[in-house]
């Protein structure tokens, strides 16, 4: 089947550094996306990894590896306004894009 | 730029009735979606586009039907209301296959009673 599993919370204190994991099953992979999602706003664009790897984003890095069909994001020097939702996603078939259920990021002073 | 825009905001339907939800965008993108997010489902893909004059089904397209009759504007149907259908609604727009960002609207949020 075709999946994207991730963690549904995930707790910090600020300051910390948070890792975020995202394990997939799907054919025709073409690369792994992360969205932020804010208390009843829209999702919004974080990263796209297409290749193996690290790419950073200021305190923002996502990473990849096609061979453990596993993804991570990394946020750093968390802040109060890091708390939100995280989601994973891929396209599927390079057009449709599928999301996780979501990871639930609270942190705390 | 507006980006990508949603009408209505918010709704409030009886079992059985239809509505029609419009997304416009106004960044000449060529791929538009229609996804629903319930508590604890993340989002779930309803229909998408991937130009004028296309559609295919998502995840869940049952109760559902879309058009995109023109480039910028990609509407969803509900042509029979059910509680079930109470959900957010997200259109979102993307440039095309040499691109991978997707610009999200700000929600409708749809009660079916």
């Amino acid at each position: 089947g075709q999946s994207l599993e991730q963690p549904s919370e995930v707790t910090a204190v600020e300051g910390a550094i948070v890792q975020i994991n995202c394990t997939y099953q799907t054919s025709g992979f073409y690369g792994l996306s992360w969205y932020q999602q804010h208390d009843g706003g829209a999702p919004t664009f974080l990263s796209y990894n297409a290749l193996d790897g690290l790419e950073e984003t200021g305190r923002f890095s996502s990473f990849l590896s096609r061979s453990d069909s596993y993804g991570y994001l990394l946020l750093q020097e968390l802040q109060m306004k890091d708390s939100a939702s995280y989601f994973c996603a891929y396209y599927q078939a390079g057009t449709a894009l599928i999301f996780g259920k979501g990871t639930t990021l609270s942190v705390s002073s | 730029n507006a980006g990508v825009t949603q009408t209505p905001k918010f709704r409030v339907l009886k079992t059985g009735q239809s509505m029609t939800l419009l997304c416009a965008q106004d960044m000449n993108h060529e791929y538009m979606y229609w996804y629903r997010q319930d508590p604890g489902m993340g989002l779930r893909l309803i229909h998408y586009s991937v130009g004028e004059g296309t559609t295919a089904k998502g995840e869940v397209p049952d109760g559902y039907n879309v058009s995109r009759l023109k480039k910028q504007n990609f509407l969803l149907g509900l042509e029979s209301a059910a509680p079930s259908q109470t959900s957010v609604y997200f259109c979102a727009s993307h440039l095309g296959s040499s691109s991978y960002e997707q610009y999200f609207g700000p929600g409708t949020r749809l009660t079916v009673t």
